[in-house]
């Protein structure tokens, strides 16, 4: 059984396309997180969600903009990619602020 | 800014030997917690160390967690070629879960 799942895996697209990362969990967590990993391996968080309400929010261009239409779904949606957002995307989930979270498989993000 | 850094950045070692890696953090934490990621593939939860705790394991893998040097141990005995993968310490210090990574050790365990 899948706990955190992403769609897609893979993103190929152009500079200056608007995109989405889809995100479930299906483990009745209450908050959700995307987290960005850059070529060198190093991990970001970008933003939480509490129960659908937005907790972090850490200093990302605002072409990035999360929506959390429920308690198992966060999706990331970027406009006007640009290069540099080049990265693999990671979605995680925790039951509360502070317990583990669990990490999805990721959606390696190429902008051309 | 980066929270964590591990110590060494990469390690090589045979299978049955014990790997350890250290994790140093700047400011004070809730929890520490230890993750694994095989290459090209998403992060697994290992440990999660809570600050009132000193030591934890679970399986072949021991955690130490010293508050008062800021600093945390990830060891991995009688390590097999399966645990080739990168280590990443993650610390929270804030109240809303916000999890800061080190950059990893990449371990590489030959048969």
């Amino acid at each position: 059984d899948t706990a955190v799942s992403q769609t897609p895996k893979y993103l190929v697209t152009q500079m200056g396309n608007d995109k989405s990362i889809k995100c479930e969990q299906n483990l009745g967590h209450d908050t959700m997180y995307w987290y960005k990993q850059d070529s060198k391996k190093f991990l970001k968080i970008m933003f939480s969600y509490n129960n659908k309400e937005l907790i972090i929010n850490e200093t990302v261009p605002n072409r990035f903009s999360p929506k959390s239409p429920d308690k198992a779904h966060l999706n990331l949606h970027i406009n006007s990619l640009e290069l540099g957002d080049s990265a693999v995307y990671f979605c995680a989930s925790s039951q509360g602020r502070l317990d583990t979270q669990y990490f999805g498989p990721g959606t390696r993000l190429t902008v051309l | 800014s980066q929270q964590g850094e591990e110590d060494p950045q990469a390690l090589s070692i045979q299978e049955g030997e014990n790997a350890t890696m250290n994790c140093s953090y700047k400011t004070s934490i809730n929890n520490l917690q230890w993750y694994r990621q095989n290459s090209g593939r998403g992060l697994v939860h290992l440990i999660l160390i809570r600050s009132n705790e000193r030591e934890k394991h679970s399986g072949r893998l021991r955690v130490t967690l010293d508050t008062s040097k800021k600093s945390s141990s990830l060891l991995i005995t009688a390590s097999r070629a399966a645990d080739t993968a990168s280590y990443f310490c993650a610390t929270d210090g804030d109240s809303w879960g916000k999890l800061q990574f080190g950059a990893g050790t990449q371990v590489v365990v030959t048969p």
